[in-house]
């Protein structure tokens, strides 16, 4: 699976849009960028996945460059229990797979 | 999606003793993995629990320390063995690929078991 590099720490105004960045240079085509959060003291929640299209859902939206080497996870009301660490990982999608994750992006949401 | 419980929630242990951690999915899933959190990192891989078989085990890991059980596609345990203050963490225990595919291959987590060891 490939790299993926990701700020450590951001900071957002609430009721702002919250934008995460995540490097993937080295990604193949059939892998999928993947998208996790996790809020203190609890498992890591699921947000989204995409492979070469735009996505959205009720949580958030994921834009994928058109090389793919780089994806941006958009929060587009931030909210003060958005507060959390975000990561994101690159994987084959050939049936449910390991996640290694990295070091995340710690998001801090501020009043 | 898939929902998954994780017992005890939190405990605090004994050095030397063991304690087994259960994880049950409400659907059958094709694959379940063990991770582990230290406090202030990121998640470590374990293991991925095999359905009928031998658990598969990450380097650095061995199956004396973290043996893992699987007996079938919906509940899975972990035991922490003989620990040290060092084990204190979050275990987490992971699944997905549901048999009939309604949830796609997206891996869902538990909320965690906290281990302290004293």
């Amino acid at each position: 699976d490939a790299k993926t590099t990701q700020p450590p720490s951001m900071d957002c105004a609430e009721g702002r849009a919250a934008n995460l960045p995540c490097n993937h240079s080295t990604i193949s085509g059939n892998e999928y960028v993947y998208w996790y959060r996790q809020i203190h003291s609890q498992g890591p929640q699921y947000i989204i996945h995409g492979l070469k299209n735009n996505e959205t859902n009720e949580m958030a939206s994921l834009i994928i460059t058109e090389d793919r080497k780089s994806s941006t996870l958009i929060l587009p009301h931030a909210t003060l229990r958005d507060t959390a660490v975000y990561y994101c990982i690159a994987l084959f999608d050939q049936g449910a797979q390991k996640l290694v994750f990295g070091q995340g992006t710690r998001l801090t949401i501020n009043p | 999606s898939a929902v998954i419980s994780q017992k005890p929630s939190r405990d605090i242990c004994q050095r030397g003793t063991s304690l087994t951690i259960q994880c049950q999915v409400d659907s059958q899933v094709t694959m379940m993995f063990w991770y582990r959190q230290q406090p202030g990192q990121s998640l470590t891989l374990i293991a991925t629990a095999n359905q009928g078989s031998e658990a598969t085990y990450e380097s650095g890991f061995v199956i004396d320390k973290f043996p893992i059980s699987r007996p079938n596609l919906t509940f899975s345990t972990l035991t922490v063995s003989n620990m040290s203050p060092e084990d204190s963490s979050i275990y987490l225990c992971s699944a997905g690929g549901a048999r009939d595919r309604t949830s796609g291959n997206t891996i869902y987590f538990g909320e965690g078991s906290w281990l302290t060891v004293v």
